[in-house]
């Protein structure tokens, strides 16, 4: 594909449920970034994958996160016990080394 | 720790006017420093960036100085389109070989014919 996707697009869930979130980074780009936009903490950075180097999770908000990338490609973001403040669009950047970030659409995620 | 203070806005203008968008930056070292632009129903995308000062950043009409004395990275555009109209958010980044993005809050703009 020409950029980066991210599937679901839209995801509603029940307070107390798990959620997986796929993101498939542009071919040959070996970072790959997830960030998270809510109305009340605006655009912030979540975790960071580089090749096969351990990756930058400190911006994960509790241990109810997790993220793992496979194969150095696909990435999935899972949220475990989900709860309301949850409700975001969680985003995917992925780039070169270095290099300018491209990011996917989103997957908008509503916690009832 | 490292963060982005943004104009607040929303910001409406005329089609034509001039703009600025303000944004400052604290950081413990030397940052690079970008602008992105999230246009209606599309995602972020780079819209400009400088990696040291001085340096100058344009794209599309719209530039943005490095100015280190003043940590700031403000926006201009001489004569904005209604096609501007977008959320722009001012970031920085610090690692080198880890680029996570510090974002402001975003400035919600506006152009009416």
């Amino acid at each position: 594909g020409a950029g980066v996707s991210q599937s679901p697009s839209n995801k509603v869930t029940e307070k107390g449920k798990d959620v997986e979130l796929r993101c498939d980074p542009i071919s040959g780009h070996t970072a790959l970034y997830w960030y998270r936009q809510s109305l009340g903490q605006g655009l912030e950075f979540l975790i960071y994958f580089q090749g096969n180097s351990a990756p930058d999770k400190s911006g994960l908000p509790s241990d109810r996160f997790s993220a793992e990338r496979t194969g150095g490609s696909v990435s999935t973001l899972t949220i475990q016990r989900t709860q309301q403040e949850d409700s975001a669009v969680y985003l995917c950047a992925s780039s070169l080394v270095l290099g300018e970030q491209f990011f996917g659409p989103g997957t908008r995620l509503t916690v009832l | 720790g490292d963060s982005v203070t943004q104009m607040e806005g929303p910001v409406t203008l005329s089609e034509e006017a001039f703009l600025t968008i303000n944004c400052t930056y604290t950081a413990t070292g030397y940052p690079s420093l970008f602008w992105y632009v999230q246009y209606p129903g599309e995602g972020l995308q780079l819209l400009l960036k400088a990696t040291k000062a001085d340096d100058k950043g344009s794209n599309k009409g719209f530039e943005a100085t490095y100015r280190k004395e003043t940590t700031s990275f403000h926006l201009e555009k001489g004569s904005v389109q209604v096609s501007d109209s977008a959320v722009y958010f001012c970031a920085l980044s610090m690692d080198f070989g880890n680029e996570k993005l510090t974002f402001g809050t975003g400035t919600r703009l506006t152009i009416i014919p």
